[in-house]
């Protein structure tokens, strides 16, 4: 299995432009989740989806970020438009939700500056 | 207001050495997760406690869970420099939906 799958890597941008980050979950799992990590505030969870909808974004910090699900083998989070305050790695997981367990497993992460 | 608390949040042991670190949090749960995170590297999954009572174990570390003190504890077992990372604890407060609030971490350096 290849994992949670996370692009870019490394994405450095200037104050004000538009930011996506890109997620595959590991196939077969039905839920994923966004999370932001910081020295300052630790890691954060920012939206989680259920079989492709939207359960919880009580941690998106503002309107100028956006996650969508289409399909049950991709995610999107957008930050339009991108501060520097945004700057953080950006972590993507997935979990197969049943009563008995329900690990989460990271991505690599999308180290994000915002200049 | 919710919190999950480690301590200590850095520790720095020899090669050898036992210790503990410690994940208290402030609201009900009884699904609890411990996670290493190496320097730069992303997070990797080491226990699910499950209910109250709950122990596992793998290697040299065992997590116990203790939900009506609302504890969890890591124990390392004859540290070694290869278990140097970032570790922490992550509580479910949406009665096993999976929205997780982690704890700050805690820094482990293992040296010889």
């Amino acid at each position: 299995d290849a994992g949670v799958i996370q692009s870019p890597r490394h994405e450095v941008t200037e104050m004000g432009q538009e930011v996506t980050l890109r997620c595959k979950p590991i196939s077969g799992h039905n839920s994923l989740f966004w999370y932001r990590q910081t020295m300052m505030r630790g890691l954060e969870l920012l939206i989680y989806f259920n079989n492709n909808v939207p359960i919880d974004d009580s941690g998106m910090p503002e309107d100028r970020f956006s996650a969508k699900m289409p399909n049950a083998s991709f995610s999107t989070l957008k930050i339009q438009p991108s501060e520097p305050r945004d700057s953080a790695v950006y972590f993507c997981a997935s979990s197969f939700r049943t009563s008995s367990t329900d690990t989460q497993y990271f991505g690599p992460g999308t180290r994000l500056t915002v200049l | 207001e919710l919190k999950v608390e480690q301590n200590p949040l850095f520790l720095s042991m020899q090669e050898g050495k036992n210790y503990t670190i410690y994940c208290n949090y402030s609201t009900t749960s009884d699904r609890l997760y411990w996670y290493r995170q190496d320097p730069g590297k992303s997070l990797e999954s080491l226990f699910v406690l499950l209910s109250n009572g709950a122990v596992k174990q793998e290697g040299r570390l065992m997590a116990s869970l203790d939900t009506k003190a609302r504890l969890s504890t890591l124990h390392i077992t004859a540290a070694v420099h290869d278990l140097s990372a970032t570790y922490f604890c992550a509580v479910d407060i949406s009665n096993q939906g999976g929205k997780l609030i982690f704890g700050q971490g805690t820094e482990l350096s293992v040296k010889p």
